[in-house]
C-alpha cells in the first residue's frame, strides 16, 4: 500500500520550453500532495504544497509563475516547469499524504523525476 | 521556523555492526519524526517513524528513540547488511496547523562494507 508514482522517470529537454511532472497516488487518495527539488548530494528542499481543490502554497524563493502547480484530482497532482532553463535541471520529486491524515502528517514519495535542460 | 540537524553526513561501518545517526530540532511543537532511505536515482522511502507520544520504537533491525526533552532522535540499525548502503534522511514536521510539512536533516550517506 501507499504507492506513489511520477511521470516521467526522466526528461530532456531544450531551454525554454515546458515540461508537466505528473504525481499519482495509486492506492489511496491524497488531499495534500507536495513537490520537491533535489540537487546531487543534497537534501530535498520543499518547492510547494499542493491541496486538492485550491491553489498550491509555495515556499519562500520559489517562483509560482515558473513552476505552475495543478492538483486536480484527490489522486493527480502536475508540475510544470515552464520556459525551462539549465539551471532548472534537477531531480523533482513528489510525495502525498492520505486524506484523513494532515494531522499526522504521513508522506509517501514518488520515484522522482529527473529533468535535464540543455 | 523548525530546523533539523543531522550527524553524521557520513557513516562507514563493517557489515554486522550496528550504525547510529543522530538529529536534533528546534521547534518543540514538532510531534512526527520520520526516517528515509534514499537509494541512488530514487525516490526516499519511509523505513521508520516516531511520534512524540513514544520514546522508543523498534522494527526489526531498524529501532528509533526520542528524546522530547533534549529535541533530539536517532536512528539505530543493527546487523548491518551491503543492502543498507544508501542515504538516509531524518525529518520533523512541525504542528499540524503548518499543512503536514516535514522539514529534512542535511542525510547521511551509509557505507556498509562486506
Amino acid at each position: 500500500g501507499a504507492v506513489v508514482s511520477q511521470h516521467p522517470s526522466w526528461v530532456i529537454c531544450k531551454s525554454g520550453t515546458s515540461v508537466k511532472i505528473e504525481c499519482r497516488s495509486l492506492d489511496f487518495q491524497a488531499t495534500t500532495m507536495f513537490w520537491y527539488r533535489q540537487f546531487p548530494k543534497q537534501s530535498l528542499m520543499l518547492m510547494a504544497t499542493s491541496n486538492e481543490g485550491s491553489k498550491a502554497t509555495y515556499e519562500q524563493g520559489v517562483e509560482k509563475d515558473k513552476f505552475l502547480i495543478n492538483h486536480a484530482s484527490l489522486t493527480l497532482s502536475t508540475l510544470t516547469v515552464t520556459s525551462a532553463h539549465p539551471e532548472d535541471s534537477s531531480f523533482y520529486i513528489c510525495s502525498a499524504s492520505p486524506t484523513g491524515t494532515t494531522s499526522t502528517n504521513e508522506q509517501f514519495f514518488g520515484p522522482g523525476t529527473r529533468l535535464t535542460v540543455l | 521556523g523548525e530546523n533539523v540537524e543531522q550527524h553524521p553526513s557520513t557513516l562507514s561501518v563493517q557489515e554486522g555492526d550496528s550504525a547510529v545517526i543522530k538529529c536534533t530540532y528546534s521547534d518543540s511543537a514538532s510531534n512526527y519524526f520520520p526516517w528515509y532511505k534514499q537509494e541512488l536515482g530514487k525516490g526516499p522511502q519511509l523505513i521508520i517513524d516516531i511520534r512524540s507520544n513514544v520514546g522508543e520504537k523498534k522494527d526489526q533491525r531498524i529501532a528509533v528513540t526520542l528524546n522530547k526533552t533534549a529535541k533530539h532522535f536517532s536512528l539505530h540499525i543493527t546487523e548491518t547488511q551491503p543492502e543498507d548502503s544508501a542515504v538516509y534522511f531524518c525529518a520533523a514536521s512541525p504542528a499540524y496547523n503548518q499543512g503536514g510539512k516535514l522539514i529534512f536533516g542535511q542525510g547521511t550517506e551509509l557505507s556498509v562494507k562486506p
